[in-house]
C-alpha cells in the first residue's frame, strides 16, 4: 500500500506566475484535502475533492483551483503568484466524504517559494 | 481567524516524564478534534482523536482529555521518550463541514 505523494518537493517561482502542485492520494482512498502551510502556522484548509467533485473550500480566493482525476490522484493550481503564497502545501487523502470523520493521511509537501 | 489556538509554541520535558501539550477552541460548533505530529520534511501524521460526546480517549502512552465547557483539550503523553520529539498539532472539525481548523503547534523536546 503505497502512502500519499506530492510532486514537486520544491518548487520556486516569481510573483505573477502560474504553479500546479500534484498529489497521488493513498491506494483506495477517494477523497483529497489542500492545505497551505505558511512558516510558523498550522496548516490552513484550501478544498477538499470528493469523488472528482469540490467539496468544501475555506477561505481562499478564486486564483487557488483544482482538479481530481479518476484515480483520485489530484492536482492544485494557484494563478498570478503573490508573495504570501510562499509556504509548504500539504495534500492529505482519506476515504469518505462531507459528513464523515475519516482519519486524513498526508504528504510530505510541496514547498513553494515565491520571489 | 483563529479558531484553535495552541499557545504554547514549545514545551521541553525529560525522558519518562508527562507531556502535556493543551489546546483552545472558540467555536462551540467543532464536534470533533484531533492530535497529529509532525517531523521535520513529512507530513502530519494522525495520533489520536475524541469526538464531543467523549471526555477521554486513551490509545496506550497518549491519552486526549476534552473539556467541552471550557473549550479545552489537552494531550497527555506518559510516558516521554526522546522519539516523541516532533511538532504536535491540534485540530478541530464539525460535522457536515470539511474545513478542519488547525492550531500553529506545538514542539515538543524531549530530552534523555
Amino acid at each position: 500500500e503505497t502512502g500519499v505523494t506530492q510532486s514537486p518537493t520544491h518548487l520556486i517561482k516569481t510573483r505573477g506566475q502560474q504553479v500546479t502542485l500534484r498529489c497521488s492520494s493513498q491506494s483506495g482512498h477517494n477523497t483529497v484535502s489542500w492545505y497551505q502551510q505558511a512558516l510558523g502556522q498550522g496548516p490552513q484548509f484550501i478544498f477538499q475533492y470528493y469523488r472528482e467533485e469540490e467539496n468544501g473550500r475555506g477561505n481562499f480566493p478564486p486564483r487557488f483551483s483544482g482538479l481530481q482525476f479518476p484515480n483520485y490522484s489530484s492536482e492544485l493550481n494557484v494563478n498570478a503568484l503573490e508573495l504570501d503564497d510562499s509556504a509548504l502545501y500539504l495534500c492529505a487523502s482519506s476515504l469518505g466524504g462531507s459528513g464523515t470523520y475519516n482519519e486524513q493521511f498526508f504528504g510530505p509537501g510541496t514547498r513553494l517559494t515565491v520571489l | 481567524d483563529q479558531q484553535v489556538k495552541q499557545n504554547s509554541p514549545s514545551l521541553s520535558v525529560q525522558e519518562g516524564r508527562i507531556s502535556i501539550l493543551n489546546c483552545d477552541y472558540t467555536n462551540s460548533m467543532f464536534d470533533y478534534f484531533l492530535w497529529y505530529k509532525k517531523y521535520p520534511a513529512e507530513g502530519p501524521t494522525f495520533l489520536i482523536s475524541i469526538s464531543s460526546i467523549k471526555d477521554k480517549n486513551e490509545d496506550g502512552r497518549f491519552t486526549v482529555f476534552l473539556n467541552k465547557s471550557a473549550k479545552h483539550l489537552s494531550l497527555h503523553i506518559v510516558p516521554s521518550q526522546p522519539g516523541d520529539s516532533a511538532v504536535y498539532f491540534c485540530a478541530a472539525s464539525e460535522r457536515g463541514n470539511n474545513d478542519m481548523r488547525f492550531g500553529a503547534g506545538t514542539r515538543l523536546t524531549v530530552k534523555p
